[in-house]
C-alpha cells in the first residue's frame, strides 16, 4: 500500500515570508497534485506533475517534483493570508483512476 | 475543469435517520464519480467509486450496505448514509473524473452532523 507523508503537518508564518513543504511517496508517483483546500469546501486543483526533474510555476508558488518521482515540494514566495489552507498531495494511480492522498499541511498565514 | 455541485451543503439529522446527498456534474459527462470522506483536521478517505449504470465499489472498510450509492445518469450521483450514527458525522466530498485522465474536480462538500 502507497503511503504518502507530507511535512510539516503544521505551519503558520507572517505574511510576506516564504516556505516549503514537502510531500514524499513510498513508491514512485503515477502523477502527482497537489490540491488546496479551504475550510468548508471541498479541495481545489494548482497542478499535476508527471515527468521527474519537472518544475512548474504557478504565481508565487513553485512546484518540483523530484527526479525520481517519489517526492515532490512546494515552494511559496512571499505568503499572503489568502494563501492559508490545507495543502494535499495526491497520487492518481492509473488505471482505477483513484486518488490517493497525503495527510496534508495545514498552513496558516498571519497578517 | 468540470463544474461539481452537492446538495445539501450540510444537513443535522437525529440518530437512525437516513440522509441522502447529491453530486451533480454540471457540465460534464461523468462515467465515474467518486465519494470521499474527510474527519475533522484530516485528509480525504476514498470511501468508493460510483460508475454510472453500475453498482459502485468499495474501499476496504466501507460498509455498502450502510452507505447507498446511485449514479443513474452521466450527471448525478447520490450518496445515502442508512441509519446514520454521531460517528458519521463528517464531511462528505464527491469529485468526477476528468475523461481518460487522473484529474479530478471536487465538488464543496456535504457537512453531515448526526445528533
Amino acid at each position: 500500500t502507497q503511503l504518502l507523508k507530507q511535512s510539516p503537518q503544521f505551519l503558520s508564518i507572517q505574511e510576506g515570508e516564504n516556505l516549503t513543504v514537502y510531500c514524499n511517496s513510498s513508491s514512485v508517483f503515477s502523477s502527482l497534485q497537489w490540491y488546496r483546500q479551504e475550510p468548508g469546501e471541498g479541495p481545489v486543483l494548482l497542478v499535476t506533475v508527471v515527468t521527474g526533474g519537472e518544475v512548474k510555476k504557478l504565481k508565487r508558488l513553485t512546484f518540483q517534483f523530484g527526479d525520481a518521482r517519489k517526492d515532490s515540494s512546494l515552494h511559496i514566495t512571499a505568503a499572503q493570508p489568502g494563501d492559508t489552507g490545507l495543502y494535499l498531495c495526491a497520487d492518481g494511480r492509473g488505471g482505477a483512476q483513484k486518488l490517493v492522498f497525503g495527510q496534508g499541511t495545514r498552513l496558516t498565514i498571519n497578517p | 475543469g468540470a463544474v461539481v455541485s452537492q446538495h445539501p451543503s450540510r444537513v443535522i439529522c437525529k440518530s437512525g435517520t437516513s440522509v441522502k446527498i447529491e453530486c451533480r456534474s454540471l457540465d460534464f459527462q461523468a462515467t465515474t464519480m467518486f465519494w470521499y470522506r474527510q474527519f475533522p483536521k484530516q485528509s480525504l478517505m476514498l470511501m468508493a467509486t460510483s460508475n454510472e449504470g453500475s453498482k459502485a465499489t468499495y474501499e476496504q472498510g466501507v460498509e455498502k450496505d450502510k452507505f447507498l450509492i446511485n449514479h443513474a445518469s452521466l450527471t448525478l450521483s447520490t450518496l445515502t448514509v442508512t441509519s446514520a450514527h454521531p460517528e458519521d458525522s463528517s464531511f462528505y466530498i464527491c469529485s468526477v473524473s476528468s475523461g481518460g485522465g487522473e484529474t479530478q474536480y471536487f465538488g464543496p462538500g456535504t457537512r453531515l452532523l448526526v445528533l
